[in-house]
């Protein structure tokens, strides 16, 4: 599987303030998503990132709030814009490679943002 | 997209085989069903998937029922470290490559 790796893996970040997280990848992949985990919670999908294009948002999640890059086929980034306390997450950036049997996506370790 | 249930925890003797359920009674013919667990503090791993028959790899088996709407996935000799959140996932062909988490089972294996 491809080895995922996410810039921070942690950060403290005061409310109304912008964190843009990076989301690399060690051989290029056809798709890229972007998950939040909430404390105690499961994981939900936020979108996917499209290369060349915009990402393609889930119900509950715009643009405005996790503009999304995906410049390239190994590289993506993620912002939280104006965060408040709310934000306070897990956020995990997962590819899927056309060597995935089944489809399968695999997920980076993740980057632990507290907001306060 | 077929939603799947899980109970929330189980806890399982070290050494001793780990069976955990899920089902799925609206899955789709053409729909997979996929594992994941998810270690504290780590991104989730995935572990194995199916379609219809049960399937096997170094991590764990899966078991399908016949008419497919739920299955077991079994670790035969559980350790400490699979002490985690398995997720069961039923991916919708219809949303492309999406993959919906659940709440998953919180998995405790007890020394």
């Amino acid at each position: 599987s491809a080895v995922i790796s996410q810039k921070p893996s942690r950060d403290i970040c005061q409310r109304g303030t912008s964190l843009t997280i990076q989301c690399q990848v060690d051989s290029q992949v056809t798709m890229m998503f972007w998950y939040r985990q909430q404390p105690g919670q499961s994981l939900t999908l936020i979108a996917t990132a499209n290369q060349g294009s915009e990402a393609t948002y889930e119900s509950g999640f715009v643009i405005d709030k996790f503009p999304i890059s995906r410049p390239n086929l190994t590289f993506s980034t993620l912002t939280v814009s104006n965060m408040s306390p709310e934000d306070s997450s897990i956020y995990l950036c997962s590819v899927r490679s056309t060597e995935s049997s089944g489809n399968t996506i695999y997920f980076g370790e993740g980057s632990w943002l507290t907001v306060v | 997209d077929a939603k799947t249930t899980q109970p929330p925890s189980m806890d399982c003797a070290e050494g001793r085989a780990a069976n955990l359920p899920c089902n799925h009674s609206t899955i789709s013919g053409n729909e997979y069903v996929y594992w994941y667990r998810q270690i504290h503090s780590q991104g989730p791993q995935y572990i194995i998937h199916g379609l219809k028959n049960n399937e096997t790899n170094e991590m764990a088996s899966l078991i399908i029922t016949e008419d497919r709407k739920s299955s077991t996935l079994i670790l035969p000799h559980a350790t400490l470290r699979d002490t985690a959140v398995y997720y069961c996932i039923v991916r919708s062909l219809n949303t492309g490559n999406q993959f919906y988490f659940g709440t998953g089972t919180s998995l405790t294996v007890i020394p």
